[in-house]
C-alpha cells in the first residue's frame, strides 16, 4: 500500500529558531500534499494544500511567512516553521494524495518549542 | 473550512458492546467519507471509508452507514474491545485530486473490560 514517511517524529527547538519537517511518498507520486496541525485533544486542522511545483494555498488564519511549504518534487514536501515560538508547539501531520491514490497520512511530528 | 460535525465527544462502552459515532456534513460536493482511528502520539490510520453510491459498508467489526439525503454518516463498532479504545475521527472529502479532507472534532472511545 501507499506509504508516506514523515521525519522527524519528534523535535525540540529553542524559541526563535526554525524547524523543517519532511514528508516523502515512498511508493507513489504525491501530486498534492496537505499539511495539518493538531493541538492536544483536538482535531486535525488543515493548514495548507500544496500541489507539486506550485505555491501552497494556505487556510485562513495560517501565516504563510511563518509556515513555509515546499513541494518541489512528486515525492517530497517540506514544512518549515520559521522563528518558532512556544505557541507553535503542536503535532504536525502531512497527507499525500496522488493519481488513483486517496489520502495517505504520515506518522506525524511532535514539535515542542522551548 | 466546510464543517463536519461529529458526536458524541466521548463514549464509554462495555466490552462486547456496540459503539456508535455520528457525523453530519454540509457540503454536498463531498463524496468520500472515511473514518480514522488515532492512538496517542500517532498519526491517524484509515479504518474504513464509503462513497455516496452505497448506503452501508462493512469491514469486519466496523460498519459505516450513510444517509445521503440527511447528509449524515455513522460508524458502528460491533463487539467493541479494549484495544478499540482510541480517538475516532470522521472526515469528508471530494473526489477531485487536490481536495483536502475536512475532519470532525473527534470522539474519544473507551472500552471497559
Amino acid at each position: 500500500g501507499a506509504v508516506v514517511s514523515q521525519h522527524p517524529s519528534r523535535v525540540i527547538c529553542k524559541s526563535g529558531t526554525s524547524v523543517k519537517i519532511e514528508c516523502r511518498s515512498l511508493d507513489f507520486q504525491a501530486t498534492t500534499m496537505f499539511w495539518y496541525r493538531q493541538f492536544p485533544k483536538q482535531s486535525l486542522m488543515l493548514m495548507a494544500t500544496s500541489n507539486e511545483g506550485s505555491k501552497a494555498t494556505y487556510e485562513q488564519g495560517v501565516e504563510k511567512d511563518k509556515f513555509l511549504i515546499n513541494h518541489a518534487s512528486l515525492t517530497l514536501s517540506t514544512l518549515t516553521v520559521t522563528s518558532a515560538h512556544p505557541e507553535d508547539s503542536s503535532f504536525y501531520i502531512c497527507s499525500a494524495s496522488g493519481w488513483n491514490y486517496g489520502y495517505t497520512f504520515g506518522s506525524g511530528t511532535r514539535l515542542t518549542v522551548v | 473550512q466546510q464543517q463536519v460535525k461529529q458526536s458524541p465527544q466521548s463514549l464509554i462502552v462495555q466490552k462486547g458492546g456496540i459503539s456508535i459515532i455520528n457525523c453530519a456534513y454540509e457540503n454536498t460536493a463531498f463524496d468520500y467519507f472515511p473514518w480514522y482511528q488515532q492512538f496517542p502520539g500517532k498519526g491517524p490510520a484509515l479504518l474504513i471509508a464509503i462513497r455516496p453510491d452505497v448506503s452501508e459498508k462493512k469491514e469486519g467489526r466496523f460498519t459505516i452507514s450513510f444517509n445521503k439525503s440527511a447528509k449524515q454518516f455513522s460508524l458502528h463498532i460491533m463487539d467493541s474491545q479494549p484495544g478499540d479504545s482510541a480517538t475516532y475521527f470522521c472526515a469528508a472529502g471530494g473526489n477531485q485530486a487536490g481536495t483536502a479532507l475536512i475532519f470532525g472534532k473527534g470522539t474519544t472511545l473507551s472500552v471497559s473490560s
